[in-house]
């Protein structure tokens, strides 16, 4: 059973566009949604991350949107640049039980 | 600070050997995981500790092992390697009590089964 849900497994943006990458989650215990970014050949890395009390949360070029009664919350990536070309991959935590749920990850591709 | 330090980087093993991933980190974290990455799944949870001689497992242990004898050291031992372990392996390691896991991750042992 997948827990956290994402889409598109892959997204080709011009430089200076949105991109847009989706989850939605099943377990309603969930309450801490975190996004991480991978290089390649790298451990990804935490991007930003939102609680379910809030229904936004931006830092810079990057936002949170969540909506807790659809169970969804995307990742909004604004003016994309080429060095934003990474994977993306959004996940879920349940309280305090230190097991992070991911989705299997999005291949942004920013376009000079 | 070196963080989350995994060896080896790169490995080959032949079918029912035996092998130890170390990871090791220097942040005085109490919590540490080892997560498998494969194309198109996603990080999948293996086993994760809370502390010292504590662990426990995730969503996928089969054919894994994994002790904490000290803080630092967080070792994850296959002990009879199959082809379905073929992968990247990621140690990360967090802060315990944060109530928020922000994972530091290493940067990943690549695994190949023959």
């Amino acid at each position: 059973q997948q827990q956290v849900k994402q889409s598109p497994q892959s997204l080709i943006v011009q430089k200076g566009g949105i991109s847009i990458i989706n989850c939605a989650y099943e377990n309603t215990a969930f309450d801490y949604f975190p996004w991480y970014q991978q290089f390649p050949g790298k451990g990804p890395a935490l991007l930003i991350a939102i609680r379910p009390d809030v229904s936004e949360k931006k830092e810079g070029r990057f936002t949170i949107s969540f909506n807790k009664s659809a169970k969804q919350f995307s990742l909004h990536i604004m003016d994309s640049q080429p060095g934003d070309s990474a994977t993306y991959f959004c996940a879920a935590e349940r309280g305090s039980n230190y097991k992070l749920t991911f989705g299997k990850g999005t291949l942004l591709t920013v376009n000079p | 600070n070196a963080g989350v330090t995994q060896t080896p980087k790169f490995q080959v093993l032949k079918t029912g050997q035996s092998m130890t991933l170390q990871c090791a980190q220097d942040m005085n974290h109490e919590y540490m995981s080892w997560y498998r990455q494969d194309p198109g799944m996603g990080l999948r949870l293996i086993h994760y500790s809370v502390g010292a001689g504590i662990t426990d497992q995730g969503e996928v242990p089969n054919g894994y092992n994994v002790s904490r004898s000290t803080t630092e050291d967080f070792p994850l031992r296959l002990l009879s390697a199959a082809p379905s372990q073929t992968s990247v392996y990621f140690c990360a390691s967090s802060p315990t009590g944060t109530g928020a896991n922000v994972l530091t991750f290493g940067a990943g042992s690549r695994l190949t089964v023959l």
